[in-house]
């Protein structure tokens, strides 16, 4: 078990511009998630998937965001035409689906900065 | 709405002395409940959960939490604070048939040597 793991740890861009983030869970595990924390904030829910079906995205999730898992491995987050509140630090984290099972393991993050 | 309140945003406390921080959740089915420790720069790390049964659950690093349904609350203890407790804690909740969390505002730690 080596943990979730996300890639790149920091990311700067210029407004306007794409990004995607790059997800792995730990391997056993079938659910993945996405949250994005800012300064001085609890995570928020972006959105979610079992195995490769993308089950539940929240409202923050605009037209702008994208994700993906294909084959039910790794995710990618993407970002398109990139906004100041765009910065924040994106979350990935993972789950089994065993019964009875909830808690979530989380990555180190993506902070991503737009200027 | 569901919801997870955490009203100190600051504790400090000093070194050895003991430590609470609250957790309050409003939420309209059986709540499954979590407190997570964030150091800077890092992501999650799980302290404990409280999904039913005994409402004490015993955690890492010497943590433990009392639910209270009567009060929506999920309190977290540790009786001996060390230099290296300090980070934020997040409180967070979820139940059976969504899996997103909702996460409070956090609890920022500070510990005085």
């Amino acid at each position: 078990d080596t943990g979730v793991s996300q890639n790149p740890r920091h990311k700067i861009t210029k407004r306007g511009q794409n990004v995607t983030f790059r997800c792995d869970p730990i391997s056993e595990h079938n659910r993945l998630y996405w949250y994005r924390q800012t300064l001085g904030q609890g995570p928020e829910f972006l959105t979610y998937f079992q195995n490769e079906a993308q089950l539940e995205k929240s409202r923050l999730l605009s037209d702008r965001f994208s994700a993906e898992r294909p084959k039910g491995s790794f995710s990618t987050l993407e970002i398109q035409r990139t906004e100041q509140g765009d910065s924040a630090m994106y979350l990935c984290a993972s789950s089994s689906d065993r019964v009875g099972t909830y808690e979530q393991y989380f990555g180190p993050g993506t902070r991503l900065t737009v200027t | 709405a569901q919801s997870v309140t955490q009203p100190d945003i600051h504790i400090t406390v000093s070194e050895g002395a003991s430590l609470e921080l609250r957790c309050n959740y409003s939420y309209g089915a059986t709540p499954y409940l979590f407190w997570y420790v964030q150091s800077p720069g890092q992501g999650l790390q799980l302290l404990l959960k409280y999904f039913s049964g005994d409402t004490l659950v015993q955690g890492i690093k010497g943590f433990e939490a009392e639910f209270k349904r009567s009060q929506s609350s999920f309190n977290l203890r540790k009786p001996s604070v060390h230099w290296s407790d300090a980070a934020e804690y997040f409180c967070a909740v979820t139940t059976s048939g969504t899996y997103k969390y909702i996460f409070g505002t956090g609890t920022r730690l500070k510990v005085l040597a």
